[in-house]
């Protein structure tokens, strides 16, 4: 079955370290998001890909890095510039531009700073 | 700046009866309107789109209405079930510089279906 698979499922991180979540999806979409979901925020963009090789900030991009080498792989970076990583981050993706088809979404992955 | 409410932000009633959720968006400059399911500590799970120039879109017991140029969503379940407690997000795709456009999520309505 085509779906979206985010690990690891959980990630502990301790200050001043940077981790990287996994994204991938065998889906054939062209574009690929990151949203981070705070208790009582909602859902805010952190980063999204329309093509390989390019990326654009989202909203809350500060403390974050993205690359996307292969059409199905955009993983996540939280660096140790991001103040305050705990959070629960959500990967999507959609076909062609997003105008006219709806999002697909990952599991999550639940970040902790220990 | 585009804006998304859903209200209520907690629903409990008890099974079998038919309830309603709804979102407002402040700005119809959209592509279309997605609803979502959420359940406790995991991802979300389309559960149905409406293109702007649709009124509504059916899912077996589920059905969406979209209203643009008043800019509500309604999202109705009929015979609520135990299994239907989760929180729904609404969320739409608003018109931007970008050829992806951007889907902005309201807070969600958590419901809870009591046996």
């Amino acid at each position: 079955d085509g779906g979206i698979t985010q690990s690891p499922k959980y990630l502990f991180r301790k200050e001043g370290q940077n981790v990287t979540l996994s994204c991938e999806q065998n889906l054939n979409h062209d574009a690929m998001y990151w949203y981070r979901q705070d208790p009582g925020q909602g859902l805010r963009l952190i980063y999204y890909s329309q093509i390989v090789n390019d990326f654009q900030k989202g909203d809350i991009a500060e403390g974050y890095s993205v690359s996307r080498e292969k059409k199905e792989s955009f993983p996540l970076t939280v660096t140790s510039a991001q103040k305050n990583p705990t959070a629960f981050y959500l990967c999507a993706s959609s076909l062609l531009t997003g105008k006219r088809y709806g999002y697909t979404f990952g599991s999550g992955t639940r970040l902790t700073v220990v | 700046k585009q804006e998304v409410t859903q209200i209520p932000a907690a629903l409990s009633v008890p099974e079998g009866e038919n309830l309603v959720l709804n979102c407002s968006f402040t700005d119809s400059a959209i592509y279309n309107l997605q609803w979502f399911r959420q359940d406790p500590g995991k991802g979300l799970t389309s559960l149905l789109l409406i293109q702007s120039s649709q009124r509504e879109q059916t899912s077996g017991r589920l059905n969406a209405s979209l209203d643009k140029s008043s800019g509500r969503s309604t999202l109705y379940i009929a015979a609520s079930q135990p299994g239907d407690s989760a929180t729904y997000l609404c969320a739409v795709n608003q018109h931007g510089s970008s050829n992806t456009g951007k889907l902005i999520f309201g807070q969600g309505t958590t419901l809870q279906v009591k046996p």
